[in-house]
């Protein structure tokens, strides 16, 4: 069974452009949550998506993000017009259901805004 | 904040000795888990532990919780240096939340000499 996998592990964007970020949860997960990391700090929780449904996303940004979990394929989350600000790690977490349940994180995506 | 803070920041001990850290948090909780990050990597889940379980073990590690105290504590015996990692504690919301983010703190560092 693997586990959850993350595309790219590291992506490079300047100024304004856009930067997708896929998940692919472990096989039998339907639930799907997106973390940032920056240096030095823990975790920051940004949405919480199950499939075609948005549960939570109090913690993304308004402007510039957004997520998708469609119902075939991996979840996406799009970050557009970035700015340096954005440069962190970007980590998927996946689980068996909503609460009460273990997170199974991905190796994450690093971007870095040049 | 719901957020854990996990204590000490840093801790670094001989192979062999045991490492307690310690996390604690604000609200009241469904579940409490620790993960582990070695450096640039993903988070690997080690242990869930539900609020009405107050000891839990897993190999060489061992959690407790004290929901009166709103504290955990994760033990490793007989310490590695593979053991070397950041360590931190996640906690759901209470009743009055969304189910599913997890509540991340700073982390522990922990380095074991050989």
């Amino acid at each position: 069974n693997a586990g959850v996998m993350q595309n790219p592990r590291h992506l490079v964007r300047r100024r304004g452009q856009e930067a997708r970020l896929r998940c692919s949860p472990m096989k039998g997960h339907s639930h799907v949550y997106w973390y940032r990391q920056l240096p030095e700090e823990g975790l920051k929780f940004m949405v919480y998506l199950q499939k075609e449904n948005i549960i939570d996303e109090s913690g993304m940004p308004k402007e510039r993000f957004s997520a998708e979990f469609p119902k075939e394929g991996p979840s996406i989350l799009r970050i557009q017009q970035v700015v340096r600000g954005d440069s962190a790690a970007y980590f998927c977490a996946s689980s068996t259901s909503r609460g009460r349940a273990e997170q199974y994180f991905g190796p994450g995506t690093r971007l870095t805004v040049t | 904040s719901q957020q854990g803070e996990e204590d000490p920041q840093a801790l670094s001990i001989q192979e062999g000795e045991n490492a307690t850290m310690n996390c604690s948090y604000k609200t009241s909780i469904n579940n409490l888990q620790w993960y582990r990050q070695n450096s640039g990597r993903g988070l690997v889940h080690l242990i869930l532990i539900r609020s009405n379980e107050r000891e839990k073990h897993s190999g060489r590690l061992r959690v407790t919780l004290d929901t009166s105290k709103k504290s955990s504590s994760l033990l490793i015996t007989a310490s590695r240096a593979a053991d070397t990692a950041s360590y931190f504690c996640a906690t759901d919301g209470d009743r009055g939340s969304t189910l599913g983010r997890l509540y991340f703190g700073r982390g522990t560092q922990l380095t074991v000499w050989p």
